[in-house]
Protein backbone atom coordinates (compact mmCIF):
# COMPACT_ATOMS: atom_id res chain seq x y z
CA UNK A 1 0.00 0.00 0.00
CA UNK A 2 1.42 3.88 -0.21
CA UNK A 3 2.88 5.28 2.54
CA UNK A 4 4.96 8.66 3.54
CA UNK A 5 7.49 8.72 5.97
CA UNK A 6 8.29 12.26 7.06
CA UNK A 7 11.37 13.12 9.24
CA UNK A 8 10.88 13.25 12.83
CA UNK A 9 10.14 16.43 14.96
CA UNK A 10 10.07 18.50 16.34
CA UNK A 11 12.59 20.70 14.66
CA UNK A 12 13.71 24.16 15.97
CA UNK A 13 15.32 26.57 14.08
CA UNK A 14 16.55 30.34 14.43
CA UNK A 15 14.72 33.02 12.16
CA UNK A 16 16.22 33.79 9.06
CA UNK A 17 17.51 29.78 8.90
CA UNK A 18 17.54 27.52 5.68
CA UNK A 19 14.59 24.89 6.64
CA UNK A 20 14.33 21.57 5.23
CA UNK A 21 11.53 18.37 6.19
CA UNK A 22 12.07 15.10 4.54
CA UNK A 23 9.55 13.51 3.11
CA UNK A 24 9.78 9.98 1.54
CA UNK A 25 6.97 7.89 -0.30
CA UNK A 26 6.17 4.97 -1.38
CA UNK A 27 3.23 4.34 -3.78
CA UNK A 28 1.83 2.26 -6.73
CA UNK A 29 1.53 4.29 -10.10
CA UNK A 30 2.18 8.12 -10.57
CA UNK A 31 0.92 9.79 -7.09
CA UNK A 32 0.59 13.55 -6.90
CA UNK A 33 2.34 15.13 -3.57
CA UNK A 34 1.22 17.73 -1.53
CA UNK A 35 2.34 19.60 1.44
CA UNK A 36 0.02 20.84 4.35
CA UNK A 37 0.60 23.24 6.89
CA UNK A 38 -1.43 23.29 10.36
CA UNK A 39 -1.38 26.35 12.50
CA UNK A 40 -1.77 25.92 16.13
CA UNK A 41 -5.24 25.24 16.56
CA UNK A 42 -6.79 25.35 12.77
CA UNK A 43 -7.13 22.51 10.57
CA UNK A 44 -5.22 21.68 7.60
CA UNK A 45 -4.16 23.92 4.80
CA UNK A 46 -2.47 22.90 1.10
CA UNK A 47 0.41 24.96 1.24
CA UNK A 48 1.96 23.21 -2.53
CA UNK A 49 1.47 20.13 -4.80
CA UNK A 50 3.41 19.04 -7.31
CA UNK A 51 1.42 16.50 -9.73
CA UNK A 52 4.63 14.99 -11.91
CA UNK A 53 7.99 13.63 -11.96
CA UNK A 54 10.45 16.98 -11.47
CA UNK A 55 7.44 19.30 -10.46
CA UNK A 56 8.07 21.92 -8.44
CA UNK A 57 6.02 23.38 -6.02
CA UNK A 58 6.13 26.59 -4.55
CA UNK A 59 4.51 29.40 -2.18
CA UNK A 60 4.76 32.01 0.55
CA UNK A 61 8.56 31.09 0.00
CA UNK A 62 8.55 27.16 0.09
CA UNK A 63 9.62 24.82 -2.21
CA UNK A 64 9.44 21.55 -2.79
CA UNK A 65 10.17 19.01 -6.10
CA UNK A 66 8.81 15.59 -6.79
CA UNK A 67 12.00 13.50 -7.15
CA UNK A 68 11.10 10.18 -8.80
CA UNK A 69 14.08 8.24 -8.57
CA UNK A 70 14.71 9.12 -5.24
CA UNK A 71 10.59 8.95 -4.14
CA UNK A 72 11.10 12.39 -2.03
CA UNK A 73 8.96 15.43 -1.58
CA UNK A 74 11.66 17.41 0.50
CA UNK A 75 10.13 20.92 1.54
CA UNK A 76 12.26 23.83 2.13
CA UNK A 77 12.71 27.46 2.62
CA UNK A 78 15.49 29.66 2.47
CA UNK A 79 14.49 31.67 5.71
CA UNK A 80 12.20 30.51 8.14
CA UNK A 81 9.92 33.68 9.96
CA UNK A 82 8.56 33.25 13.19
CA UNK A 83 5.04 33.06 11.84
CA UNK A 84 6.16 30.13 10.09
CA UNK A 85 5.76 28.11 13.59
CA UNK A 86 3.29 25.09 12.77
CA UNK A 87 3.01 21.40 11.80
CA UNK A 88 3.76 20.18 8.34
CA UNK A 89 2.07 17.30 6.66
CA UNK A 90 3.92 15.53 3.57
CA UNK A 91 1.36 13.47 1.82
CA UNK A 92 0.00 11.92 -1.63
CA UNK A 93 -2.85 10.42 -3.95
CA UNK A 94 -1.80 8.18 -5.99
CA UNK A 95 -3.78 7.42 -9.43
CA UNK A 96 -7.80 7.81 -9.73
CA UNK A 97 -8.02 6.37 -5.89
CA UNK A 98 -9.62 8.64 -3.65
CA UNK A 99 -7.98 8.58 -0.48
CA UNK A 100 -5.05 10.93 0.51
CA UNK A 101 -2.47 8.90 2.48
CA UNK A 102 -0.54 11.32 4.91
CA UNK A 103 2.76 11.21 6.69
CA UNK A 104 2.84 11.57 10.90
CA UNK A 105 3.53 14.96 10.76
CA UNK A 106 6.48 17.12 11.91
CA UNK A 107 6.57 20.20 14.00
CA UNK A 108 8.36 23.42 13.24
CA UNK A 109 9.31 26.13 16.02
CA UNK A 110 11.18 28.84 15.31
CA UNK A 111 12.86 31.29 17.54
CA UNK A 112 13.63 35.19 17.27
CA UNK B 1 -16.56 33.16 2.13
CA UNK B 2 -15.43 29.11 0.78
CA UNK B 3 -15.03 27.29 3.92
CA UNK B 4 -15.56 24.03 5.56
CA UNK B 5 -17.66 24.20 9.14
CA UNK B 6 -17.74 21.54 11.41
CA UNK B 7 -19.73 21.27 15.36
CA UNK B 8 -19.30 21.09 17.92
CA UNK B 9 -15.60 22.30 18.20
CA UNK B 10 -15.13 20.79 21.56
CA UNK B 11 -17.03 17.65 23.12
CA UNK B 12 -16.88 16.11 26.30
CA UNK B 13 -19.05 13.14 26.67
CA UNK B 14 -19.24 9.93 28.55
CA UNK B 15 -18.62 5.75 26.74
CA UNK B 16 -22.19 4.80 25.00
CA UNK B 17 -23.72 8.02 24.73
CA UNK B 18 -24.34 8.28 21.20
CA UNK B 19 -23.37 11.77 19.17
CA UNK B 20 -22.88 13.42 15.64
CA UNK B 21 -20.33 15.76 14.44
CA UNK B 22 -22.05 17.92 12.02
CA UNK B 23 -19.97 18.97 8.72
CA UNK B 24 -20.83 21.45 5.74
CA UNK B 25 -18.91 22.36 3.21
CA UNK B 26 -20.31 25.86 0.46
CA UNK B 27 -17.99 25.31 -2.22
CA UNK B 28 -20.26 22.33 -4.22
CA UNK B 29 -17.80 19.84 -3.89
CA UNK B 30 -18.92 16.57 -4.57
CA UNK B 31 -15.96 14.42 -2.81
CA UNK B 32 -16.07 15.14 1.33
CA UNK B 33 -14.26 12.90 3.77
CA UNK B 34 -13.19 12.00 7.56
CA UNK B 35 -10.23 12.07 9.58
CA UNK B 36 -9.07 11.70 12.79
CA UNK B 37 -5.37 13.40 14.14
CA UNK B 38 -3.79 11.22 16.71
CA UNK B 39 -0.42 12.26 18.21
CA UNK B 40 2.51 10.00 16.23
CA UNK B 41 -0.20 8.63 13.62
CA UNK B 42 -0.99 11.44 11.29
CA UNK B 43 -4.51 11.68 9.85
CA UNK B 44 -6.29 9.02 9.31
CA UNK B 45 -9.29 8.55 7.06
CA UNK B 46 -12.76 7.22 8.83
CA UNK B 47 -15.23 7.51 5.56
CA UNK B 48 -15.56 9.18 2.64
CA UNK B 49 -18.40 10.46 0.01
CA UNK B 50 -17.90 10.80 -3.17
CA UNK B 51 -21.20 12.14 -4.08
CA UNK B 52 -24.77 12.03 -2.55
CA UNK B 53 -26.17 8.55 -1.05
CA UNK B 54 -22.23 7.52 -2.18
CA UNK B 55 -19.74 6.47 1.18
CA UNK B 56 -16.80 4.25 1.87
CA UNK B 57 -14.86 3.08 3.98
CA UNK B 58 -11.27 4.45 4.79
CA UNK B 59 -8.57 3.10 6.77
CA UNK B 60 -10.52 3.20 10.65
CA UNK B 61 -14.01 3.02 10.01
CA UNK B 62 -15.00 0.61 13.05
CA UNK B 63 -17.25 2.69 15.55
CA UNK B 64 -18.29 5.33 12.94
CA UNK B 65 -20.91 5.67 10.48
CA UNK B 66 -21.47 8.74 7.76
CA UNK B 67 -24.47 9.52 5.53
CA UNK B 68 -24.53 11.88 2.80
CA UNK B 69 -28.18 13.42 2.29
CA UNK B 70 -27.15 16.16 0.86
CA UNK B 71 -23.90 17.46 -1.07
CA UNK B 72 -23.32 20.27 1.04
CA UNK B 73 -23.88 18.10 4.82
CA UNK B 74 -21.27 15.43 5.93
CA UNK B 75 -21.94 14.14 8.99
CA UNK B 76 -19.88 11.58 11.29
CA UNK B 77 -22.16 9.75 13.75
CA UNK B 78 -20.57 7.84 17.26
CA UNK B 79 -23.44 5.31 17.92
CA UNK B 80 -21.38 3.81 21.51
CA UNK B 81 -18.53 6.36 21.96
CA UNK B 82 -15.86 4.62 23.55
CA UNK B 83 -12.25 6.10 25.14
CA UNK B 84 -10.18 4.82 22.34
CA UNK B 85 -12.48 7.15 19.79
CA UNK B 86 -10.95 10.01 22.32
CA UNK B 87 -9.31 11.99 19.20
CA UNK B 88 -9.30 15.85 16.90
CA UNK B 89 -11.47 15.46 14.12
CA UNK B 90 -11.23 16.67 10.87
CA UNK B 91 -13.94 17.18 7.77
CA UNK B 92 -12.84 18.11 4.77
CA UNK B 93 -13.85 18.64 0.85
CA UNK B 94 -12.37 18.23 -2.37
CA UNK B 95 -12.52 20.49 -5.34
CA UNK B 96 -10.27 21.58 -8.00
CA UNK B 97 -7.86 24.54 -7.57
CA UNK B 98 -5.22 25.72 -9.82
CA UNK B 99 -5.24 22.94 -12.54
CA UNK B 100 -5.48 20.08 -10.16
CA UNK B 101 -7.38 19.42 -7.16
CA UNK B 102 -7.07 20.32 -3.47
CA UNK B 103 -8.69 19.44 -0.14
CA UNK B 104 -10.10 21.81 2.08
CA UNK B 105 -10.21 21.08 5.68
CA UNK B 106 -12.26 22.09 8.21
CA UNK B 107 -11.29 23.26 11.77
CA UNK B 108 -11.43 20.61 13.69
CA UNK B 109 -13.52 18.88 16.45
CA UNK B 110 -11.69 17.47 19.70
CA UNK B 111 -12.92 14.98 21.31
CA UNK B 112 -12.90 13.82 24.76
CA UNK B 113 -14.55 9.81 25.38
CA UNK B 114 -14.93 9.58 29.18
Amino acid sequence: GNSVTQMEGPVTLSEEAFLTINCTYTATGYPSLFWYVQYPGEGLQLLLKATKADDKGSNKGFEATYRKETTSFHLEKGSVQVSDSAVYFCALNSGGYQKVTFGTGTKLQVIP
Amino acid sequence: EAQVTQNPRYLITVTGKKLTVTCSQNMNHEYMSWYRQDPGLGLRQIYYSMNVEVTDKGDVPEGYKVSRKEKRNFPLILESPSPNQTSLYFCASRGTSGGGWAQYFGPGTRLTVL
